[in-house]
């Protein structure tokens, strides 16, 4: 079965840059989706097609992609941006993958 | 704007089924967008279970619930189904309903409903 894989944490100071990485096998070739989750509430996708923002995300949120790597990265980071961050792709075996999670704290 | 409404919390006992449903509005149900259903236990990540096409009726199912999981679509009522059989404690979960983004065959699950709490206990 596919996996991905994410760093379960990630600590930042409050206006510095947070960058969330989702490695997977032959990840360039598949769409990279990412969600954030606060506690108590439903998913919310904030990156589709790898770097593409849905309306009403904020730009400073951005998707990129190297090699089996896909990273997230919020610049200048605030309190608001607590949350745990998902990465999703498509397997033809697996149908929907997602990562573990990665916990992003503000300092 | 599409929107998915979940039904109530369940408390279940050990060995019965469980079935959650997802209303939506706001778009044509009967489309090609997948309806998938995602859990997560508590303190847990998230779970891709399975979905289904509204369209052809058609489920697809994660291979780890294969066989106690079915999903299906009523377009009579433009609600989909999640029911899942013989529960144990570990179903314990929040249960999402969410919808299919996307075009030319590369989707991701765009939209989600609120979550529905299953509890599995004794």
């Amino acid at each position: 079965s596919y996996v991905l894989t994410q760093p379960p944490s990630v600590a930042v100071a409050p206006g510095e840059a947070a960058n969330v990485s989702c490695e997977g096998s032959n990840i360039g070739k598949r769409s990279v989706n990412w969600y954030q989750q606060k506690p108590g509430q439903a998913p919310v996708v904030i990156i589709y097609y790898d770097s593409h923002r849905p309306s009403g995300i904020p730009e400073r949120i951005s998707g990129s992609k190297s090699g089996d790597t896909a990273t997230l990265t919020i610049s200048r980071v605030e309190g608001g941006d607590e949350a745990a961050y998902y990465c999703l792709v498509w397997h033809s075996s697996d149908h929907y993958v997602f990562g573990p999670g990665t916990t992003v704290t503000v300092l | 704007q599409v929107q998915l409404v979940q039904s109530g919390a369940e408390l279940k006992k050990p060995g019965s089924s469980v079935k959650v449903s997802c209303k939506v509005s706001g778009d044509n149900f009967k489309s090609i967008y997948s309806i998938n259903w995602v859990r997560q236990a508590p303190g847990q990540g998230l779970e891709w279970m399975g979905g289904v096409v509204p369209m052809s009726g058609k489920s697809d199912y994660a291979q780890a619930f294969k066989g106690r999981l079915s999903i299906a679509a009523d377009e009579s009522t433009n609600t989909a189904y999640m029911e899942l059989s013989s529960l144990r404690s570990e179903d314990t979960a929040v249960y999402y309903c969410a919808r299919d983004s996307g075009f030319g065959g590369d989707y991701y699950m765009g939209v989600w409903g609120k979550g529905t709490t299953v509890t599995v206990s004794s």
